[in-house]
């Protein structure tokens, strides 16, 4: 059974700054994916990650995974206050189209 | 643009009522799947479908039941609501994950569910 922890799960963060979410799982997973959530909101895809060492990049956003170490990161660099939202990862059970997701990250950047 | 609808954003019910929560999607998707969303428990997967009249069970589906009569049109049935299925439910679909498609999860605009 595939099981994925994101840390930290709580982060608060100064606009301009960098910072990394990281994503463990516990089996194998070739895929890894990335969502945001607004309050109130549903889930948005980010990035989809399909083989070891994809790095795929939007605005401030860098999602990267190592299917080796069974981890995937997502950096955010120079953080603006249009970031704050919830991001969830979520890998992809080996038995078929099923994802487990992470806890999620609640981002806050303050001004 | 893959658009997922859910019947309805906000329902009030009341213990041991019967729950439809309906969810269509318009991209011909094969999969179909609910989750809920709970504060400090992410999401934990329902159930799932892969095909008409196809479904399994996932994480959580003790309470539940669903119905796929319709390839477009996955309904997640509370046959007797209890205060504990006071949740945030999210009805998403997909592609299955191959080589040409990724699997990625298309998300509808979730129901939040209170039964008091």
């Amino acid at each position: 059974e595939l099981k994925v922890e994101q840390n930290p799960l709580f982060l608060s963060m100064q606009e301009g700054k960098n910072y990394t979410i990281y994503c463990n799982y516990s089996t194998t997973s070739d895929r890894l994916y990335w969502y945001r959530q607004d309050p109130g909101k549903s889930l948005e895809s980010l990035f989809v990650l399909l083989s070891n060492g994809a790095v795929k990049q939007e605005g401030r956003l860098m999602a990267s995974l190592d299917t080796k170490a069974r981890l995937s990161t997502l950096h955010i660099t120079a953080a603006v206050h249009d970031l704050s939202a919830t991001y969830f990862c979520a890998g992809e059970e080996t038995s078929g189209s099923r994802l487990t997701f992470g806890e999620g990250t609640q981002l806050t950047v303050n001004p | 643009d893959v658009k997922v609808t859910q019947s309805s954003r906000y329902l009030v019910k009341r213990t041991g009522e019967k729950v439809f929560l309906e969810c269509v999607q318009d991209m011909d998707h094969e999969n179909m799947f609910w989750y809920r969303q709970d504060p400090g428990l992410g999401l934990r997967l329902i159930y799932f479908s892969y095909d008409v009249k196809m479904k399994e069970k996932g994480d959580i589906p003790e309470g539940y039941s669903v119905s796929r009569e319709k390839k477009e049109r996955f309904s997640l049935i509370l046959e007797s609501a209890s205060t504990n299925q006071t949740s945030m439910y999210l009805c998403a679909s997909s592609f299955p994950s191959g080589e040409v498609n990724t699997g990625e999860l298309f998300f509808g605009e979730g129901s939040r569910l209170t039964v008091l």
